[in-house]
């Protein structure tokens, strides 16, 4: 029982390059979040899933975009990044909207 | 937008010392949580509070929430090194999703 996972743990992307970071849950949860964590503003909503084939908008999701295509699993992509996306990422799962666990987070750079 | 400022941002305090950390908003809350994150890791639930006026206790930490279901303080007696780490209180507006504060990050000398 892994908890929740993410892939990468680090990444550099160059402004304008594209990448997407997977998460996975193992607890058969059916609510996931991305999350971006930065200096100061504790952690900001990016966007949310309540099931699968689902997703929904949270606080900041302008240049992201996300997919559950199978409930263990909640895609973040970045298609053309740029320097305001330097942050941490955290993913979390919940069972319908209670305790959510987060995963160790992926730091990403962007030059 | 909904906030939650959390106060004092900073606290640097000695081992032994008691400490109280802030949770505050213009908003009603169906529940509350308090995380704590380390260095490098995603935060984890320390506790929820849902009623307003409800006291938590967990060992050293006394978690309330406000009578109004807006504020929420966290109280720590005799901090030891290992309390170290981020605090984060998260609020749910009652929707599947919460709202996270600005954090708290406190350091325990010894």
């Amino acid at each position: 029982n892994a908890g929740v996972t993410q892939t990468p743990k680090f990444r550099v992307l160059k402004t304008g390059q594209s990448m997407t970071l997977l998460c996975a849950q193992d607890m058969n949860h059916e609510y996931m979040y991305w999350y971006r964590q930065d200096p100061g503003m504790g952690l900001r909503l990016i966007h949310y899933s309540v099931g699968e084939g689902t997703t929904a908008k949270g606080e900041v999701p302008d240049g992201y975009n996300v997919s559950r295509l199978k409930k263990q699993n909640f895609l973040l992509g970045l298609e053309s990044a740029a320097p305001s996306q330097t942050s941490v990422y955290f993913c979390a799962s919940s069972l319908q909207g209670g305790t959510q666990y987060f995963g160790p987070g992926t730091r990403l750079t962007v030059l | 937008t909904q906030l939650l400022e959390q106060s004092p941002q900073f606290l640097s305090i000695q081992e032994g010392e008691n400490l109280t950390v802030y949770c505050n908003s213009s908003s009603v809350f169906s529940s509350l949580q308090w995380y704590r994150q380390e260095p490098g890791e995603g935060p984890v639930l320390l506790v929820t509070v849902v009623t307003g006026g409800e006291v938590k206790k967990l060992k050293r930490l006394t978690f309330q929430f406000g009578d109004a279901r807006k504020d929420s303080s966290l109280h720590i007696t005799a901090a030891q090194p290992g309390d170290t780490g981020l605090y984060l209180c998260a609020g749910n507006p009652g929707t599947y999703k919460y709202i996270f504060g600005t954090g708290t990050r406190l350091k325990v000398l010894a």
